[in-house]
C-alpha cells in the first residue's frame, strides 16, 4: 500500500508563511490524487480545508491555499494566526484506496 | 441544523462485534456519499470505507476488508459500520463524514469511541 509522507512538525511565527507538503511513495503527487487537507485541534473532529488539490470550502480562511509543488501536494499558510496551531493531515486518492498522511503538527510561535 | 451524529461505540472484547451508526439531520441524506474514518488514541487519521449515495460503489481499506461492512438506510437517514472480529488495534474514535460535490469530507460527525480490550 502507498505511504503518504508529511513533515512531523513545523513552526511558524505569527504573521509568517509556512508550507506543509504531502508526498507519495508511488511517485509524484498529481492532480489525479485529488489531495485533501484537514485541520484538527485537540479533542475536535477534523475540519476539511482543501479538496481536489486547490479547492476551498466556504469556511476555509483565505490565508490557506493548496497547490502542487515539486512533485508533492502543498498547503501554504500565509499570515499565520495563533488559532492555526493544530495538526494538519493530507489525504490522497489511489486506485480503489485512499490514504492519509501521518500528519504535521504546526506550532505558531 | 445540518449535522452527523455517531453512536454505538463501546468497550468490546477481542474477537467481538459492534455496529456503529451515523445519523444525518438537516439535509437529504440519500443524496450524499458517506465515508468512515478512524483515529487511534494519540495517532493519525485512517480512512476505512466509502459508500456512494446509490449504494454502489463501496470501498474498504485493506486493514478492515473482510471484517467490517458499511451499509446505509436512507429511509432512516443512517449510515452503519458493522465491525466483526475486533482486535486491540481497532481501538479508536470512529468518525463518519458526508460528501458534497467532489468533496468526500464536507461535513464530519463528532466521533464515537470504540475500545477493544479484555
Amino acid at each position: 500500500q502507498a505511504v503518504v509522507t508529511q513533515e512531523p512538525s513545523l513552526t511558524v511565527s505569527p504573521g509568517g508563511t509556512v508550507t506543509l507538503t504531502c508526498g507519495s511513495s508511488t511517485g509524484a503527487v498529481t492532480s489525479g490524487h485529488y489531495c485533501y487537507w484537514f485541520q484538527q485541534k485537540p479533542g475536535q473532529a477534523p475540519r476539511t480545508l482543501i479538496y481536489d488539490t486547490t479547492n476551498k470550502h466556504s469556511w476555509t480562511p483565505a490565508r490557506f491555499s493548496g497547490s502542487l509543488l515539486g512533485g508533492k501536494a502543498a498547503l501554504t499558510l500565509s499570515g499565520a494566526q495563533p488559532e492555526d496551531e493544530a495538526e494538519y493531515y493530507c489525504f490522497l486518492s489511489y486506485t480503489d484506496t485512499w490514504v492519509f498522511g501521518g500528519g504535521t503538527r504546526l506550532t505558531v510561535l | 441544523e445540518v449535522r452527523l451524529v455517531e453512536s454505538g461505540g463501546d468497550l468490546v472484547q477481542p474477537g467481538g462485534s459492534l455496529r456503529l451508526s451515523c445519523v444525518g439531520s438537516g439535509f437529504t441524506f440519500s443524496t450524499f456519499a458517506m465515508t468512515w474514518v478512524r483515529q487511534a488514541p494519540g495517532k493519525g487519521l485512517e480512512w476505512l470505507s466509502y459508500i456512494s449515495e446509490s449504494f454502489s460503489p463501496i470501498f474498504y481499506a485493506d486493514s478492515v476488508k473482510g471484517r467490517f461492512t458499511v451499509s446505509r438506510d436512507n429511509a432512516k437517514n443512517s449510515l452503519y459500520l458493522q465491525m466483526n472480529s475486533l482486535r486491540a488495534e481497532d481501538t479508536a474514535v470512529y468518525y463518519c463524514a458526508r460528501g458534497f460535490g467532489t468533496s468526500w469530507f464536507y461535513l464530519w460527525g463528532q466521533g464515537t469511541l470504540v475500545t477493544v480490550s479484555s
